[in-house]
């Protein structure tokens, strides 16, 4: 059974902070991919990394695939408030089925 | 821009009661799936339907739980007999291709009393 495990659960920063979420496994994922959730709403899509080694920029967010393909993170620079939610990785299963695996989310709160 | 609709947003049922919980998909879409959130734990697969089948279920995914495309354009869950423990939220994700972004719905909060 394939997992993901993401850390840290919770964050509470300053605005202006940077911070770094982990997305850990075992297993090897084809591609790997970075939802934000917003309380009562669906996961929205921020990217999805498929080459080991890769990383993508979204303004101040960085996001990096392990070059294994079994790990990933989340860099925020100079959190905003706005940045406030809970992030979720999710990793793409091995059947050919589109099937997503989450980890279990990281809350992040950036007061101002 | 092209969304996933689900309804209803809020469905609260008896236990033992049978819920059918809605979904319209992005129209050219091939790949259809429900997810299920129990309140503070990690989206959990529950199945994915393609070509009008079930591709794949997860261990979840039990007798009490079936799927439908009945018309070609609403993707619908039923569970048969609910137990408490099937409170949660429910979203429903569609794809147009196997390695494809993933458009998920706004869910639908399923309270079971």
């Amino acid at each position: 059974t394939q997992l993901l495990e993401q850390s840290p659960q919770f964050l509470s920063i300053q605005e202006g902070e940077n911070l770094t979420v982990y997305c850990n496994s075992s297993s090897v994922f084809s591609s790997l991919q970075w939802y934000r959730q917003e309380p009562g709403e669906g996961p929205v899509l921020l990217v999805t990394v498929v080459t080991g080694g890769e990383v993508k920029k979204l303004k101040r967010l960085t996001f990096q695939f392990g070059d294994a393909r079994k790990d990933s993170s989340l860099h925020i620079t100079a959190a905003q408030p706005g940045d406030t939610g809970l992030y979720l990785c999710a990793g793409v299963g091995p059947s050919n089925t589109g099937k997503l695996i989450f980890g279990q989310g990281t809350t992040l709160q950036v007061k101002p | 821009e092209p969304e996933v609709t689900q309804t209803p947003s809020h469905q609260v049922t008896q236990m033992g009661q049978e819920v059918i919980l809605r979904c319209v998909p992005i129209s050219n879409h091939l790949y259809f799936y429900w997810y299920r959130q129990i309140l503070g734990q990690k989206v959990e697969f529950l199945v994915s339907f393609y070509n009008n089948e079930i591709s794949e279920k997860s261990e979840i995914f039990d007798d009490q739980f079936s799927v439908e495309r009945p018309d070609g354009s609403n993707f619908t869950l039923k569970i048969r007999s609910t137990k408490l423990e099937d409170s949660a939220m429910y979203f429903c994700a569609s794809i147009a291709g196997a390695r494809a972004e993933a458009f998920f719905g706004q869910g639908t909060r399923l309270t079971v009393v």
